[in-house]
């Protein structure tokens, strides 16, 4: 069965501070993973990653995959109160030339940034 | 561009009944999916749908299910509603072809009683 964990699960933090969540992975036939930022409702899609070691930025977010090791971090710099929300990781998996399975997602890390 | 759109946005049902969900994906997407958040379970794969076609199933019993129309709108039914069933249902559309995100809706609150 696809697993996904997601650490910590949850953080407090200063504004200003920088951040690092991770996520690692069990999966069967890997495609994709994916980071979401969840605040009241719709995740939303922060990045898509499919190869390692390449890195993956915008703005103050930043994410890198090792499909070696099957883990992922996401970094956020100069942390904002908005970057308050539960961040979600998903791994997306399928047979090659195959449709893709569902996404499996992590619990997710809930990061609250204090002022 | 509009966003992936879920009507109705909030709903209230006894044990026993059924309910349908509606979703209108992001215009040109042709492949949505459905999705339960739960406090316990988190986020989880119900069924996807492209070009009228169920490509994909989660682990759900068959009170779940769900169709797609020819314009890329899509439904979800739940039939005899149990108390568990109770759940934000999350709608996600993505554009044909390899390596497409999904993008959510903001999803319908399912409380049943």
């Amino acid at each position: 069965e696809d697993k996904v964990v997601q650490s910590p699960l949850s953080l407090v933090v200063h504004e200003g501070d920088t951040v690092t969540l991770n996520c690692s992975y069990e999966v069967t036939n890997f495609r994709s993973l994916l980071w979401y930022k969840q605040e009241k409702k719709a995740p939303t899609f922060l990045f898509m990653l499919t190869s390692s070691g390449i890195e993956k930025k915008s703005g103050r977010l930043s994410s890198i995959l090792d499909k070696k090791e099957l883990f992922s971090i996401l970094n956020i710099t100069a942390t904002q109160t908005g970057d308050s929300a539960v961040y979600l990781c998903a791994v997306e998996a399928g047979p090659l030339g195959g449709g893709a399975d569902g996404l499996t997602f992590g619990k997710g890390t809930h990061l609250i940034i204090q002022p | 561009k509009a966003g992936v759109t879920q009507t109705p946005r909030y709903l209230i049902k006894t044990r026993g009944q059924q309910v349908t969900l509606s979703c209108s994906p992001i215009s040109g997407h042709r492949s949505v999916s459905w999705y339960q958040q739960t406090p316990g379970q988190g986020l989880q794969f119900l069924f996807e749908y492209f070009s009228e076609t169920q490509r994909n199933k989660g682990n759900f019993p068959g009170r779940f299910s769900g169709r797609q129309f020819s314009n890329s709108r899509s439904e979800m039914n739940v039939s005899t509603l149990e108390l568990g069933d109770s759940a934000l249902y999350l709608c996600a559309s993505s554009a044909a072809g390899g390596n497409s995100p999904l993008h959510f809706g903001n999803g319908t609150r399912l409380t049943v009683t």
